[in-house]
């Protein structure tokens, strides 16, 4: 059975302070990986999503990577800001035909200090 | 831009009751999917649908039936409320079968049963 971890569970860094989240997984046979933001009492936005063949997914500040064989992916956030406080997750969608459930990670819970 | 709209943000529900939660999605998605999420437990999938008339059990489906008589809807039912099943419940869809296919998330309904 697939488990994802993300650790830390909470992270408090300054403001302006490059980041990075992690995110593994135990099971490699992945079809993507997905990165959500999600604020105290809402809904998940997605950021990035990286397919199983690619390596790294870039959106603004924001860079995603994938090492499926070493089942690890991290969330990479450049000068961060206030408005990047949320909690993070990854989730990954298995490589079986026909799944297509998603197994989430418990979040990391990041803060930015002004 | 995508949308899956959750009926409510808000519910509060006496024990015993019948509950619905409904979820509108408006990007044609074949999967539509309903998690409950808890402090410290993550995620959890309850249901998954691949297409009308469709579904399939999650990892903690007792307690929880649902509905799928249209595409774009999906509803989840709680046939007798119980305490245990107060929570933040979250609806998402996605297209099938491609690598590149993200997952969209509602806003989320908070249930609270008393």
């Amino acid at each position: 059975k697939q488990e994802v971890t993300q650790i830390p569970a909470a992270l408090s860094v300054p403001e302006g302070e490059n980041l990075v989240l992690n995110c593994s997984f135990t099971d490699s046979a992945i079809y993507n990986l997905q990165w959500f933001r999600q604020d105290p009492g809402k809904g998940l936005t997605s950021l990035l999503l990286i397919q199983s063949s690619q390596r790294e997914q870039t959106s603004g500040r924001l860079n995603a990577s994938l090492d499926k064989s070493s089942g690890r992916s991290t969330l990479y956030i450049a000068a961060s800001q206030p408005g990047d406080s949320a909690t993070y997750l990854c989730a990954v969608r298995p490589a079986d035909f026909g799944n297509e459930k998603l197994t989430f990670g418990t979040g990391t819970r990041l803060t930015i200090i002004p | 831009d995508v949308k899956v709209t959750q009926s409510s943000r808000y519910l509060v529900k006496r024990t015993g009751e019948k509950v619905f939660l409904e979820c509108v999605q408006d990007m044609d998605h074949e999967n539509m999917f309903w998690y409950r999420q808890d402090p410290g437990l993550g995620l959890r999938l309850i249901y998954f649908s691949y297409d009308v008339k469709m579904k399939e059990k999650g990892d903690i489906p007792e307690g929880y039936s649902v509905s799928r008589e249209k595409k774009e809807r999906f509803s989840l039912i709680l046939e007798s409320a119980s305490t245990n099943q107060t929570s933040m419940y979250l609806c998402a869809s996605s297209l099938e079968g491609l690598p590149n296919t993200e997952a969209f998330f509602g806003q989320g309904t908070r249930l609270t049963v008393v």
